[in-house]
């Protein structure tokens, strides 16, 4: 089993719905967790980070988590063909030898098509 | 303020020859990573340094990789030689070091790398 799993995708959604995006955990532990958008050839960018249990909205981006169920997922309201990029899920291991450690997941494709 | 940068962009050799990356933080994040990425991965972590110590190297294949971060700044990160398997995004990252869960770590442009 992976650390982090995302459904590889790609997840199509047309111009102006919600896209939404899920990933799990397997180290009931990590304490913070972080959504990077990556464009194709590009470097990971950060869009959103949680830490507690609940909704974290900005803008049309909300991150939402659920420590019981070691899950965690983005949701894209009104996106835009802008918004067709990999999103990876990130999630900060508890500390080894004093360290926080990030995870990544392999990524889900969203397309957003017009 | 400048993100991290990172050289060259793109470099193209045959297996077994030497290449080396160049990374430089932003300013004042004392904590620098490499990564790798393979395609259609996340990245994976090679090295974390804090200033000039490598505190996690536990992913660095030593036997070919090295890397360093003299003055606890800029960083090279050297393969030699390289192989076939080697093809990849070489990411640089750096962040402010609280030591907080809420450390935030924000990537360079990368290095593609590809071996013949």
């Amino acid at each position: 089993q992976k650390e982090v799993e995302q459904n590889s995708g790609p997840l199509s959604v047309p111009e102006g719905a919600i896209a939404s995006l899920n990933c799990t955990y397997s180290d009931r532990g990590s304490q913070s967790f972080f959504w990077y958008r990556q464009y194709s050839g590009k470097s990971p960018e950060l869009i959103m980070s949680i830490y507690s249990n609940g909704d974290k909205e900005d803008g049309r981006f909300t991150a939402q988590l659920n420590k019981a169920s070691q899950y965690v997922s983005l949701l894209i309201r009104d996106s835009q063909p802008s918004d067709s990029a990999t999103y990876l899920c990130a999630v900060n291991r508890p500390k080894v030898r004093g360290y926080n450690k990030l995870i990544f997941g392999a990524g889900t494709r969203l397309a957003v098509h017009p | 303020e400048a993100g991290v940068v990172q050289s060259p962009r793109y470099k193209i050799i045959e297996k077994k020859q030497p290449v080396a990356f160049w990374c430089n933080p932003i300013s004042g994040h004392n904590t620098l990573y490499w990564y790798r990425q393979n395609l259609g991965q996340g990245p994976e972590l090679l090295i974390r340094y804090e200033n000039e110590e490598a505190v996690d190297d536990s992913q660095l294949p030593k036997d070919r990789f090295s890397a360093e971060r003299l003055k606890g700044v800029d960083s090279t990160l050297k393969i030699q030689p390289a192989e076939l398997g080697d093809s990849a995004v070489y990411l640089c990252a750096s962040s402010f070091p609280s030591g907080a869960i809420t450390d935030t770590q924000y990537f360079g442009p990368g290095t593609r790398l590809t071996v013949l």
